[in-house]
C-alpha cells in the first residue's frame, strides 16, 4: 500500500517568513514519482515540481526549493520570502504510476 | 506547454438529469486520462483511469453505471454523471498524463457540479 501523510493541516505566515510544508510517504516500491501541487482558490490544480525515486539531488526554483530525503521518506518544500500570492492548498502526491495524495496543507500568508 | 482543459466550468441541473463533462489535453497527447472528484476541504479522490480506446478503470467504491467515462482520442475524455443526485454535487477534476513526460499529470481547472 502507499500513502502520503501532510501532517500540518493549516499554516498562517507573515508575508516575508518562510514556510515549509512536510511530507512523509510510504512505498514498498524502489521506483515512483513524487510531485507536489498547488491549489489556489481558483480550484485548479498547478503543477510545481516532479522528483523521480532515483534522484534524491534538492531542487530551487526562485523562492521554491525541495529536499529529499529516501532515508526518512520525506520530500518537503519550502516556500522562501512567503507572499499573499502563496495563499493556496498544497497537495503532496506519491505516483506509482496513479497519484496517491496527502490530505493538502492550507497555507495563508497575511500582508 | 501541458494545458487541460475542461467545460463546463460550473453546472447546475436537476435531480434526475445527465450531466456530461469534457477534458482534453490542448498541447499534448494523453493516451491516459483520470477523473478525481474532491469535497470542500477535503483531498482528491481518484474515481478512475480513463484509457484512450478501452474500458474505463474505476476505483473500488465508484458506480460504473452512474459515472460513465469515454475516451474516444488521444485529446479528449468525457464523464457522464448519470440521473444525477443531489450527493453527486462536487468539484470533478480531470488530468491527463503526459506519455513523455515522466508520468506527469496536468490537471484541468475542475467543474463544480451542483444538482438541486
Amino acid at each position: 500500500a502507499q500513502k502520503v501523510t501532510q501532517a500540518q493541516t493549516e499554516i498562517s505566515v507573515v508575508e516575508k517568513e518562510d514556510v515549509t510544508l512536510d511530507c512523509v510517504y510510504e512505498t514498498r516500491d524502489t521506483t515512483y514519482y513524487l510531485f507536489w501541487y498547488k491549489q489556489p482558490p481558483s480550484g485548479e490544480l498547478v503543477f510545481l515540481i516532479r522528483r523521480n525515486s532515483f534522484d534524491e539531488q534538492n531542487e530551487i526554483s526562485g523562492r521554491y526549493s525541495w529536499n529529499f530525503q529516501k532515508s526518512t521518506s520525506s520530500f518537503n518544500f519550502t516556500i522562501t520570502a512567503s507572499q499573499v500570492v502563496d495563499s493556496a492548498v498544497y497537495f503532496c502526491a506519491l505516483s506509482l504510476p496513479k497519484l496517491s495524495f496527502g490530505a493538502g496543507t492550507t497555507v495563508t500568508v497575511r500582508a | 506547454g501541458a494545458v487541460v482543459s475542461q467545460h463546463p466550468s460550473w453546472v447546475i441541473c436537476k435531480s434526475g438529469t445527465s450531466v456530461k463533462i469534457e477534458c482534453r489535453s490542448l498541447d499534448f497527447q494523453a493516451t491516459t486520462m483520470f477523473w478525481y472528484r474532491q469535497f470542500p476541504k477535503q483531498s482528491l479522490m481518484l474515481m478512475a483511469t480513463s484509457n484512450e480506446g478501452s474500458k474505463a478503470t474505476y476505483e473500488q467504491g465508484v458506480e460504473k453505471d452512474k459515472f460513465l467515462i469515454n475516451h474516444a482520442s488521444l485529446t479528449l475524455s468525457t464523464l457522464t454523471v448519470t440521473s444525477a443526485h443531489p450527493e453527486d454535487s462536487s468539484f470533478y477534476i480531470c488530468s491527463a498524463r503526459d506519455l513523455w513526460g515522466g508520468d506527469t499529470q496536468y490537471f484541468g481547472p475542475g467543474t463544480r457540479l451542483t444538482v438541486l
